[in-house]
């Protein structure tokens, strides 16, 4: 079946280090993925997309990686700030004929100061 | 100036009771969802409308009906609340609901439960 899932659901850094979130998608006919962030008691918000036909993309302080390969996708934050504390989603999108997107479980980043 | 407002943002009562969550977008977009995000989570989509038609319809039991009186809203309403309903219920919306490159915007949630 269809499923998005996170590699470790608790990821703690110091504060000023880099941080890498993983997540394993299981569809191979998905074609656009999304990394959200999640702070306690409000909705998703979106931090940076990708499509299936690269395989890296930059935005500030984040990046995203994309392998297609093994069906893997991380996203690595710079220079990690306290703000950054929250629970981070990938999300897939199936199909490119509907906006339906399957989401993962969410790894919780902690920063240490 | 809220891009996707929801109300309310809490919500109790009893099991059997029917209630209604309010989801409102003022970003002019065409698409509108309904997630329900669990206790140790997950998020899952429910419902998506397109101009006020039904796109995503997932495996929901029908005591939920959503209602989209045009595209700037969608309600959620809830016959016959279970226990199991307990979650966080999140409205989103996008530019259009094909192709790539959509964003969607996530309200601040209603946090159901149910007593």
């Amino acid at each position: 079946g269809e499923s998005v899932g996170l590699h470790l659901p608790t990821l703690s850094v110091q504060e000023g280090d880099n941080s890498i979130i993983n997540c394993a998608y299981s569809n191979s006919a998905s074609d656009y993925f999304i990394w959200y962030k999640q702070e306690s008691g409000k909705g998703p918000q979106f931090i940076i997309d990708i499509r299936s036909n690269m395989d890296k993309r930059q935005g500030q302080r984040v990046t995203v990686l994309l392998n297609k390969t093994v069906k893997h996708l991380s996203l690595q934050i710079a220079a990690t700030q306290p703000g950054d504390s929250a629970v981070y989603f990938c999300a897939e999108n199936p199909s490119s004929n509907t906006g339906k997107l399957i989401f993962g479980q969410g790894t919780t980043l902690q920063v240490k100061p | 100036d809220t891009a996707v407002s929801q109300t309310p943002k809490y919500l109790v009562t009893q099991m059997g009771n029917d209630k209604s969550i309010k989801c409102e977008q003022n970003l002019g977009h065409d698409t509108m969802y309904w997630y329900k995000q669990d206790s140790k989570k997950f998020l899952k989509i429910m419902f998506s409308y397109n101009n006020k038609e039904l796109i995503i319809n997932e495996t929901v039991p029908n005591r939920f009906s959503p209602k989209s009186p045009d595209k700037a809203h969608l309600n959620l309403h809830i016959n016959s609340l279970e226990l199991g309903d307990s979650a966080v219920y999140f409205c989103a919306s996008s530019p259009n609901d094909r192709g790539l490159d959509y964003e969607q915007y996530f309200g601040p949630g209603t946090r159901l439960t149910v007593t």
